[in-house]
């Protein structure tokens, strides 16, 4: 099992939508967990830090669950700039997935 | 605040030859990571520093692959000799600690031919 995993996408979708992403983890002892945005040929950048007690920033949502080793993004009302490659980061030693890749449509 | 550097942007070789990247963390960040990007895939991580010390390489290549942080600064990644599967962007982060969100650099995309 890879220590940490992605929805594999694509997910197209129109805007306006609502969508989520979950990732799932290995490593029962991690404690830090972030949602990083990549778009194409450019490098990671912090999209947001997920907390226990989940967190919104804007349109976007984020949830930790330690009971079942997931984390998820939920945004909202999707925009076209938010089509991107969607990274999950988890622990000290800051471990991604593969990605998930959104493409917001008109 | 400066982002992290990295250098050079670009590098294409031939298999075999020895290739090396360098990073400059942001000031102060004392944790410093290494990643290889394979198109399509995430970052995989290569090995972590903290200060100049390895807390973590388990997952770098050491017959091929070496990297040091001499005075816990600035840090170097060597690939000697490349493979035709080492071609990827490798990226530089750093934090301020373990456990931190990661600030990136923009990445040295390799070409190995």
């Amino acid at each position: 099992r890879k220590e940490v995993e992605q929805d594999p996408g694509p997910f197209n979708v129109p805007e306006g939508a609502t969508v989520a992403f979950n990732c799932t983890y290995s490593n029962s002892a991690s404690q830090s967990f972030f949602w990083y945005r990549q778009d194409c040929r450019k490098e990671p950048k912090l999209l947001m830090s997920v907390y226990s007690s989940g967190n919104e920033d804007g349109r976007f949502t984020a949830q930790l669950n330690r009971a079942s080793q997931y984390i998820s993004l939920l945004i909202r009302d999707s925009k076209l700039s938010d089509s991107a490659t969607y990274l999950c980061g988890v622990g000290n030693d800051m471990r991604f997935g593969a990605g998930t890749r959104l493409t917001v449509k008109p | 605040e400066a982002g992290v550097a990295q250098s050079p942007r670009y590098k294409i070789i031939e298999k075999r030859q020895s290739v090396a990247f360098w990073c400059n963390p942001i000031s102060g960040h004392a944790t410093l990571y290494w990643y290889q990007q394979i198109l399509g895939q995430g970052p995989k991580l290569l090995i972590q520093f903290q200060n100049n010390g390895v807390v973590d390489d388990s997952q770098l290549p050491k017959d091929r692959f070496s990297a040091e942080r001499l005075k816990g600064v600035d840090s170097t990644l060597k690939i000697q000799p490349a493979k035709l599967e080492d071609s990827a962007v490798y990226l530089c982060a750093s934090s301020d600690r373990r456990g931190s969100p990661l600030h990136f650099g923009n990445g040295t995309r390799l070409t190995v031919t």
